[in-house]
């Protein structure tokens, strides 16, 4: 199947500045999708994005699928986007998603 | 429009015991998938259904199993469990029928083994 590497694994900021995630993967993917997981568990979807870039706010991201590698940039950032980053392909073949072991950022004031 | 929702939130089992998750997903979606979280295993699949019929499954022992309704209700069972099986479960819905769409997650429901 299908393999999802992220970087970093832990990310220390300090409010205000600015960050990228990277998100590499084996086979080509018709879609990545990112999310976030907040400190009580909940998993919400930031990005659903096949190619090309996408923006929400201060967040925005960039899939490159010819390359195989998408980025989750993070800017101004605020103590409530501390938490863990996800990046998701679709398993090959499947109709299920492969998750990345995701990066820990930790926001502070 | 209300999100997906799983219940119940959190759940302790002793060994050997069987147990029942629910999940409503969000109104209109007809998939209906659920994945296990863990500290050492990360986020993995488990299965995932449309229009009630299981389209997918992941590598999980067959006391993992899952069924879901025609109004797209799903449930979960895990049966004679086991210490490895506690974990935090979530259900996600999506609108698409082909490959995963944009997946929605309820909070999950906190499964503790002892």
């Amino acid at each position: 199947g299908i393999q999802v590497e992220q970087s970093p694994p832990d990310l220390i900021l300090q409010e205000g500045a600015n960050s990228t995630l990277r998100c590499n993967f084996s086979d080509s993917v018709n879609n990545l999708q990112w999310f976030h997981q907040n400190p009580w568990g909940q998993l919400i979807n930031l990005f659903y994005i096949p190619s090309g870039t996408k923006q929400n706010g201060r967040l925005s991201a960039t899939t490159v699928a010819t390359e195989r590698y998408s980025l989750l940039y993070i800017s101004s950032s605020q103590t409530t986007d501390s938490g863990v980053y996800f990046c998701a392909a679709p398993d090959t073949g499947r109709r299920a998603l492969t998750f990345g072991s995701g990066t820990r950022l930790q926001v502070q004031p | 429009k209300a999100g997906v929702t799983q219940t119940p939130r959190y759940l302790i089992k002793t060994r050997g015991q069987q147990v029942t998750l629910s999940c409503s997903p969000i109104s209109g979606h007809r998939s209906v998938s659920w994945y296990q979280q863990t500290p050492g295993q990360g986020l993995q699949f488990l299965f995932e259904y449309f229009s009630e019929t299981q389209r997918n499954k992941g590598n999980f022992p067959g006391r993992f199993s899952g069924r879901q309704f025609s109004n797209s209700r799903s449930e979960m069972n895990v049966s004679t469990l086991e210490l490895g099986d506690s974990a935090l479960y979530l259900c996600a819905s999506s609108s698409t029928q082909g490959a995963p769409g944009p997946l929605h997650f309820g909070n999950g429901t906190r499964l503790t083994v002892t």
